[in-house]
């Protein structure tokens, strides 16, 4: 069966590095995305990887390794507004988006 | 950068009535858009993939007949939950993909079905 792991919950500190870790397990591979979710909002992209390497976008860094099946979201500088759902996301080989449960990220002064 | 208007953000409904919810690209033509729904502290689960000009494909377990989507345009699709119940409570969730990516949400929209 297809399967995303991701961590169910973390805490960090204001002004810290804080890493999200998403594994998976799928039927061919098409990407790997990475989306922001605060509660009652619909989901926000933050990134797209394809290819093997760290993709950084300002605070917000993506990993990904496809021969482990591994991906990592990276969010420097720490914001009370990071606090959110972290979804990680791995298109199959059916071009069809296969989702983690989430990560929820709590940040603390 | 492309945006998906969601209409509406709420709405309560009789149980058995209908409702529809309107997915719209403002300044891009989506050929294909996606429509999910979201439990309380869930992921997103899809039900299923609008294309425009042809029948929706449907995820196993979504009835087709009671989740109306309709993608008439290359700009709007719609979902209509027909003869809702209480169970069809959830957040409802559409997507649409442009240049190969899964990059921009709808607003969503809670319905709650009393």
């Amino acid at each position: 069966g297809q399967n995303i792991d991701q961590p169910t919950e973390m805490t960090a500190t204001e002004g810290a590095i804080v890493q999200i870790n998403c594994t998976y397990q799928t039927s061919g591979f098409n990407g790997l995305f990475w989306y922001q979710q605060h509660a009652g909002e619909a989901p926000t992209f933050l990134s797209y990887n394809v290819l093997d390497g760290l993709e950084e976008k300002g605070r917000f860094s993506s990993f990904l390794s496809r021969s482990k099946g591994y991906s990592y979201l990276l969010l420097k500088e720490l914001q009370m507004k990071d606090s959110a759902s972290y979804l990680c996301a791995v298109r199959d080989s059916n071009y069809q988006l296969i989702w983690g449960a989430g990560t929820k990220l709590i940040i603390k002064p | 950068g492309a945006v998906v208007s969601q209409h509406p953000s709420r709405v309560i409904c009789k149980s058995g009535t209908s409702v529809k919810i309107e997915c719209r690209s403002l300044d891009f033509q989506a050929t294909t858009m996606f429509w999910y729904r979201q439990f309380p502290k869930k992921s997103l689960m899809l039900m299923a993939t609008s294309n425009e000009g042809s029948k929706a494909t449907y995820e196993q377990g979504v009835e087709k007949d009671k989740f109306l989507i309709n993608h008439a345009s290359l700009t709007l699709s719609t979902l209509t939950v027909t003869s809702a119940h209480p169970e069809d409570s959830s957040f409802y969730i559409c997507s649409a993909r442009v240049r190969d990516v899964e990059a921009f949400f709808g607003q969503g929209t809670r319905l709650t079905v009393v």
